[in-house]
């Protein structure tokens, strides 16, 4: 089975700064898809970015960027030029591209992120 | 378009009662995934299904809980003789095509804020 692991339970930023997430998973699987969402207070789950794991291309989302480490299952979020609308909970996850097993997300704990004016 | 729904936002029930919790998959959605988070934890899948079909249920409590998603109405999660332990936001997502194969979206629903007393 995947695991996702976020090791960070809350990080902080000011604001115009650059912070980066941390991810790693575990899988046994070679072709695989990996996802930030993003939590704010409202509980809504959004999308930041995804990543393929066959392309070795960092994805990248405006302000939003991915370093993804295939050999070392690191999977890490950088914003830049954090804003206070940034402030949230950001979620890492792992989806399989199995039939069945790609219907199902596995999330990590999670990371609290404050940002500071 | 609108976006998933779900109803209703907030659910308080009495332990032993019954909850039924409801969702309306995106306009041209057919797949519909539902997710349990726990207070201080990521999400956790459940089950998926298709139009009258459960595709898969390996993340569903053997007992109590069930999900059905009828050719005509909503999908509903039916958790039967409510414990404290129930207590969690219930997320829904929705995708048009099956998710594995292919990098599509799940699009999550405001989720459920379910409370047992």
């Amino acid at each position: 089975a995947q695991t996702v692991t976020q090791s960070q339970p809350e990080m902080s930023v000011q604001e115009a700064e650059t912070v980066t997430l941390s991810c790693t998973y575990d899988t046994s699987e070679s072709d695989y898809y990996l996802f930030w969402y993003k939590q704010p207070p409202s509980r809504q789950m959004i999308l930041v970015i995804r990543q393929e794991a066959y392309k070795q291309q960092n994805a990248t989302e405006n302000r939003f960027s991915v370093n993804f480490q295939k050999a070392a299952k690191s999977f890490s979020l950088k914003i830049s030029d954090s804003q206070l609308g940034d402030a949230a909970m950001y979620f890492c996850a792992y989806r399989s591209r199995g039939e069945t097993s790609g219907s199902r997300l596995t999330f990590g704990e999670g990371t609290q992120l404050t940002v500071n004016p | 378009n609108a976006g998933v729904m779900q109803n209703p936002r907030h659910l308080v029930r009495r332990r032993g009662q019954e909850a039924r919790l409801r969702c309306s998959p995106m306009k041209g959605h057919s797949h519909v995934y539902w997710y349990r988070q726990l207070p201080e934890e990521g999400l956790k899948f459940m089950v998926y299904l298709q139009k009258e079909n459960i595709i898969d249920e390996s993340g569903m409590p053997k007992e109590r809980f069930s999900a059905e998603f009828p050719k005509e109405g909503p999908s509903i999660l039916r958790i039967q003789q409510v414990v404290r332990g129930d207590s969690a936001a219930y997320f829904c997502a929705s995708s048009p095509i099956r998710t594995g194969p292919v990098s599509h979206e799940q699009y999550f629903g405001p989720g459920t804020r379910l409370t047992v007393t």
